[in-house]
């Protein structure tokens, strides 16, 4: 099975600076199969991004992802207030241990 | 608008079964290309994948939770269950059921969880 590690931890930045997320996995894997979701406290799971770089319907273009092989990445462009939430990168039946987003 | 609720018993207890069921709205849970996961979240910790089952009742389980996962589909009531045995404290937590778009497998639609105590 594959292991996904989310780096960093936890990341503390301001409203409007720009956000990148790291997701890499432990062997090669298909970036189809690379999603990335978004929880807020109380909240279930949102999917952002599919297929490494396709936004879901409905989500700002803000958010993008790219990345390949190993190495993937989530970027917020610049942070709205209501972006500070823990993210999440999943592979077929793997998820990542995740990466908070926090308000510096 | 596809919607799923997770519903069953919020308190089990050690060594019991626990039982869940998700009913799907707003769409049909036989629609081709789609799969339908079982996704849990301890207190305080990240995601964890349950286990998958296709309309037809073909399942995927983790590796860590195979021997104790069964899963199946009522299609006539447009609901799947998921049954994880031997339940002990390890397995608390919300439990989420969704659906997984086949091909990219990626989880599309969620229910809002459902929090699972084991105690005595």
């Amino acid at each position: 099975e594959i292991v996904l590690t989310q780096s960093p931890g936890t990341l503390s930045l301001s409203p409007g600076e720009r956000a990148t997320l790291s997701c890499r996995a432990g062997q090669s894997v298909s970036s189809r199969h690379l999603a990335w979701y978004q929880q807020r406290p109380g909240q279930a799971p949102r999917l952002l991004i599919y297929g490494a770089s396709n936004r879901a319907t409905g989500i700002p273009d803000r958010f993008s992802g790219s990345g390949s092989g190993t190495d993937f990445t989530l970027t917020i462009s610049r942070l709205d207030p209501e972006d500070f939430a823990v993210y999440y990168c999943q592979h077929d039946g793997a998820f990542g241990q995740g990466t908070k987003v926090e308000i510096k | 608008q596809v919607q799923l609720q997770e519903s069953g018993p919020r308190l089990v207890k050690p060594s019991e079964t626990l039982s869940l069921t998700c009913t799907v709205s707003g769409g049909s849970i036989s629609s081709s290309g789609y799969y339908w996961a079982w996704i849990r979240q301890p207190p305080g910790k990240g995601l964890e994948w349950v286990g998958t089952i296709s309309y037809t009742g073909t399942t995927y389980h983790t590796a860590p939770l195979k021997s104790r996962v069964s899963m199946s589909v009522d299609t006539s009531r447009n609901q799947f269950a998921l049954k994880l045995s031997s339940m002990t404290a390890a397995d608390t937590g919300v439990y989420y059921c969704a659906r997984l778009r086949g091909g990219n497998n990626y989880l599309d639609y969620w229910g809002q969880g459902t929090l699972v105590t084991v105690s005595s």
